[in-house]
Parts: structure tokens; sequence; C-alpha cells
């Protein structure tokens, strides 16, 4: 079965430092694989998917994951963090049923961020 | 602008007192889905409509329904909430599979308390 790990539950980063988040997968197929973001008591929001192609993805907020097969991996990373990147993060794995695609979440980043 | 819409954003309900969350959208997604999200937990699948097809969680609780009247209208039905019902519940959207719709659009959630 589809599973994803985020290892890290807690990040704290400094305005302006680099951020990497981590992310681990087990599927067997080609994963189609996500990230998403959700601030306090709010929906989800996409940041950016990988499907196929080339392995570095850009999103939106001037985040970028890289995909690396080899590794099972899709960290997402972001050059200067902002204090709005404060948030949840989430790692998803698309896997298809019964006509539609079910998500598989990590159990998430928590992400803060001091100014 | 397209979106997902939840009403309402936060429900409170009696222990055992049925209560009905509803999902809109105006993406024309074929597919629309039910997440339930537990405080400090990642979302978790309950079930999903494709078109009129309905699609539930093997381990998703007798006591959730779901009723999808047309494309844009979704709700969720908890017939006899238990207070570890209290959870955010997230709909989503997306496009079948087949067209490409791998990524789903989140709405805001509804906050459900259960006293």
């Amino acid at each position: 079965a589809q599973s994803v790990t985020q290892p890290d539950i807690h990040i704290t980063v400094s305005e302006g430092a680099s951020l990497e988040l981590r992310c681990n997968y087990s599927y067997g197929a080609t994963p189609y694989l996500f990230w998403y973001v959700q601030s306090p008591g709010q929906g989800l929001q996409l940041l950016l998917k990988y499907f196929s192609g080339d392995t570095l993805v850009q999103g939106i907020k001037g985040f970028e994951a890289e995909f690396k097969r080899s590794q099972s991996s899709f960290n997402l990373r972001k050059p200067s963090v902002h204090w709005s990147d404060a948030a949840e993060y989430f790692c998803a794995v698309a896997t298809l049923t019964g006509g539609g695609n079910k998500l598989t979440f990590g159990t998430g980043t928590q992400l803060k961020v001091e100014l | 602008d397209a979106m997902v819409i939840q009403n309402p954003r936060y429900q409170v309900t009696q222990f055992g007192k049925p209560v009905t969350l509803s999902c809109s959208q105006t993406l024309n997604h074929n597919v629309m889905y039910w997440y339930q999200q537990k405080s400090s937990q990642a979302p978790k699948l309950l079930f999903h409509y494709y078109d009129k097809d309905f699609n539930n969680e093997a381990d998703t609780p007798d006591n959730f329904q779901s009723r999808r009247p047309n494309t844009s209208f979704c709700f969720l039905d908890i017939r006899s909430p238990g207070l570890g019902d209290a959870a955010m519940y997230l709909c989503a959207t997306s496009r079948a599979p087949g067209a490409g719709g791998y990524e789903q659009y989140f709405g805001p959630g509804t906050r459900l308390t259960v006293t």
C-alpha cells in the first residue's frame, strides 16, 4: 500500500533563511506527488505537483520540489522563507480509485518562522 | 473565481443529533471528495463521488453518509455524531483522472464541534 512519511514534525527557521521539508513515499508505480499548505483553520492549498518529466518542479509562492526516484523522495525547498510561510505542510501521493484518485497524506510538518 | 465552497464554516451539534455539512463547486469537476481531519493529524479520505457513483473507503464508519444531488453540490451526513467525530471536514474536487485530473482543489473546511 502507498504511504508517505514526513520525518520532521516541527521545523523552525529564521526569516530569510532557506528551507527544506522532507518527504519520502512508498509506491510501486510512478507516483503522482503533491505538496499542500494549510494555514490554521483553513483548507489545503496546492503548492506544486509532480506527475512526470522534469524532476525539479516549480510551484507557487517561490517553492520548488525535486523528485528523486532512487531515494523515493520529494523534498520541498524555498531559498528564502518569509514570515507568512508559517503553516503546516503536507506531502501527498495520489492513487487511482473508483473513478477518482485518493490522496494519502503524510503526517505534516509544522513550520515556524522566527523574525 | 472558480472555487469550492463549504457551509457552514463552523458547526456545533449535540451528541447523537444528526448534522449535514454542505459543499458546492463552480469548477464543474466530475469528482467530489470528503476528508476528515482531526486535530494535528493528516486529512483522511471518507468517500468520494465520481459523477453519481459513490465510492466508500473501507474503514469509513456507517455513521457517515453522503449525497450528491447534482454536479455542483455534495453533502456529508453524520447520522449520530459522537464526541470522536469532532474534526475539520474538508471537501475537495478534481477532474476525472482520465482527463488528467490528479490534483484536488480543497474548500476551506467545516469545523464540527460535538457537545
